[in-house]
């Protein structure tokens, strides 16, 4: 699977949009963009993937670069409860056997009032 | 909520002791897949299971095994447990048979070997 870089961390204040960033150059053309996001210790919480085209759904939308090579998870409005660590990955479209995810450190994105 | 449930929330045991997690998937998910997520170490995927077979293997050491059932629920097991094995341990599970596949993770089990 292809590597990613985020940063650390992140500031954004509530009721902004939270633009979170994620490079990934080496992607293959047969590579999944991924976000989850871990609140605390619980769970890791999907959030919206996509391969080549704009995504948008309840909870986020994903913008990926025409060269693919980066991609940026945008919170519209962030509140309080968005505060995570947000995790980019890279998933090769599954073929048996090849359906991890590898998570990184990801980025800290905390939620100022 | 996920709809992936995991049992118990919390275990405390003791040094060379032996522990099974349970994980019960989403309702029409046939793949379970196992991650130890550690704070040294990060999330690190350790096995994944379809349909009641070994899919794909990663970290995942030799004291610990794991299985899926005919009603698609799993269980890990993790034998002569050593202080590092504390670590929360979360199941995830997807339909299964390629495509996106998105996983979906359970609320983890935190286990703490004293």
């Amino acid at each position: 699977d292809a590597k990613t870089t985020q940063p650390t961390s992140m500031d954004c204040a509530e009721g902004r949009a939270a633009n979170l960033p994620c490079n990934h150059s080496t992607i293959s053309g047969n590579e999944y963009v991924y976000w989850y996001r871990q609140i605390h210790s619980q769970g890791p919480q999907y959030i919206i993937h996509g391969l080549k085209n704009n995504e948008t759904n309840e909870m986020a939308s994903l913008i990926i670069t025409e060269d693919r090579k980066s991609s940026t998870l945008i919170l519209p409005h962030a509140t309080l409860r968005d505060t995570a660590v947000y995790y980019c990955i890279v998933r090769i479209i599954s073929n048996f056997g090849n359906e991890k995810l590898t998570f990184g450190t990801g980025t800290r994105l905390t939620i100022i009032p | 909520d996920s709809g992936v449930t995991q049992t118990p929330k919390h275990l405390i045991t003791a040094t060379g002791q032996r522990v099974t997690l349970r994980c019960s998937p989403r309702s029409g998910d046939l793949s379970v897949y196992w991650y130890q997520q550690s704070l040294d170490q990060g999330l690190q995927f350790l096995i994944q299971y379809y349909n009641g077979e070994e899919r794909a293997k990663g970290n995942i050491l030799e004291r610990f095994s794991a299985q899926q059932f005919p009603d698609l629920h799993s269980e890990l097991n993790l034998s002569s447990l050593e202080l590092g094995d504390s670590a929360l341990y979360f199941c995830a599970s997807s339909v299964g048979g390629g495509g996106a596949n998105t996983q979906y993770f359970g609320p983890g089990t935190r286990l703490t070997v004293l």
